[in-house]
């Protein structure tokens, strides 16, 4: 069975500090693999996703992720952050020929001190 | 602006009580999902439906019932088989069911009993 983690429940970081949130998942067959932020009391909205190609991704308000097949990873990475990223941030891994539906890690809390 | 549209942000259940969160969308997707959020667990799935009148259960749907009878709205009813109902439920939709489908999500609905 699929399975994706997010090993840092929270991360601090100051403001215009490098971030980068980690995420690993395991199953064998080609992942189809996402991001997401969600403020408080809101949905959410994807930043990123990655199904095949250059394995740098770039996606919405200055995010890129990289995917590692080697290390099963798909870490989420910004230069600078700002405090309006503060946020819950969740990985998502699908697996091609299984269920559409993606499994959610349990999601990082990004804290940005000024 | 479409969208996906949760009513109401905030519900209170008494003991032995159904009740009724709301979803609708104008996006013209087909597919359309019903997560629970609690604190530290990530995004759990509870029913999804990929067309009308059909939909199919999640990991978590004892305590729980849909309809999809209009393609726009995915109303989810909590029933009193529920014994722990308070949590943060969260409605998506794509456009068709499929990993390459990135899910959009409404802002939310927060249950608590009373």
């Amino acid at each position: 069975a699929q399975s994706v983690t997010q090993p840092d429940i929270h991360i601090t970081v100051s403001e215009g500090a490098s971030l980068e949130l980690r995420c690993n998942y395991s199953y064998g067959a080609t992942p189809y693999l996402f991001w997401y932020v969600q403020s408080p009391g809101q949905g959410l909205q994807l930043l990123l996703k990655y199904f095949s190609g250059d394995t740098l991704v770039q996606g919405i308000k200055g995010f890129e992720a990289e995917f590692k097949r080697s290390q099963s990873s798909f870490n989420l990475r910004k230069p600078s952050v700002h405090w309006s990223d503060a946020a819950e941030y969740f990985c998502a891994v699908g697996q091609s020929g299984g269920s559409y539906i993606p499994t959610f890690g349990r999601g990082t809390s990004l804290i940005v001190h000024p | 602006d479409g969208g996906i549209t949760q009513s109401p942000k905030y519900l209170f259940r008494k003991e032995g009580q159904n009740v009724t969160l709301s979803c609708e969308q104008n996006l013209n997707h087909d597919a359309m999902y019903w997560y629970r959020q609690d604190p530290g667990q990530g995004l759990r799935l509870i029913y999804y439906s990929q067309i009308v009148n059909d939909f199919q259960k999640g990991d978590i749907a004892e305590g729980y019932s849909v309809s999809r009878e209009k393609k726009e709205s995915f109303p989810l009813t909590v029933t009193s088989a529920q014994k722990n109902p308070t949590a943060f439920y969260l409605c998506a939709s794509s456009i068709r069911g499929g990993l390459d489908q990135p899910q959009h999500f409404g802002d939310g609905t927060r249950l608590s009993i009373l």
